[in-house]
């Protein structure tokens, strides 16, 4: 079945490191798009992909960095720059038209 | 910018109970609508959407319709099910098709 893979689905992280975040689909969707969710809010656009090799920032880029290299994968890399990274990250794809976009199950990250 | 509110939660209902959450947005021209559902741990799920003006979206007892002139989207059920306790976003794609979520509503439903 196709669908989008996130790993891991749980990271802990120490302070002053980077940690990478997976995102793998085997839908053939152009798009790709990383959030993060805090506890009772919403989702915040971090950065977005609409073709292979180009990436857009979203509204809260800052600490985090992506590359976009396969059409199928989108790993998003939480630097130490990043100074409140604690929060469930969720990526997601889509093609153009009137769809909705797919989410991964989501990685819960941890700075211990 | 474009913009979507929804009513704030929990909301907490006894089984078999109708439910409304409501939505509102702003946007220019005429986004696209959405209605997703998070269970505890999950990603998010599509429930249902709307393309157009009077437009009804549907999917497992859940109903909205894309009200233009009032710019909303508030989702229903007639009636509700222990298994619908999640929590519901309600979504507009922008000109660039990115999704602008509102805040979420926690839907509690008791036996």
């Amino acid at each position: 079945d196709g669908g989008i893979t996130q790993s891991p689905k749980y990271l802990f992280r120490k302070e002053g490191q980077n940690v990478t975040l997976s995102c793998e689909q085997n839908l053939n969707h152009d798009a790709m798009y990383w959030y993060r969710q805090d506890p009772g809010q919403g989702l915040r656009l971090i950065y977005y992909s609409q073709i292979v090799n180009d990436f857009q920032k979203g509204d809260i880029a800052e600490g985090y960095s992506v590359s976009r290299e396969k059409k199928e994968s989108f790993p998003l890399t939480v630097t130490s720059a990043q100074k409140n990274p604690t929060a469930f990250y969720l990526c997601a794809s889509t093609i153009p038209g009137d769809y909705g976009y797919t989410f991964g199950s989501g990685t819960r990250l941890t700075v211990v | 910018g474009d913009s979507v509110t929804q009513m704030e939660g929990p909301v907490t209902l006894s089984e078999e109970a109708f439910l409304t959450i409501n939505c509102t947005y702003t946007a220019t021209g005429y986004p696209s609508l959405f209605w997703y559902v998070q269970y505890p741990g999950e990603g998010l799920q599509l429930l249902l959407k709307a393309t157009k003006a009077d437009d009804k979206g549907s999917n497992k007892g859940f109903e909205a319709t894309y009200r233009k002139e009032t710019t909303s989207f508030h989702l229903e059920k007639g009636s509700v099910q222990v298994s619908d306790s999640a929590v519901y976003f309600c979504a507009l794609r922008d000109s660039s098709y990115k999704l602008i979520f509102g805040s979420g509503t926690r839907l509690l439903v008791r036996p």
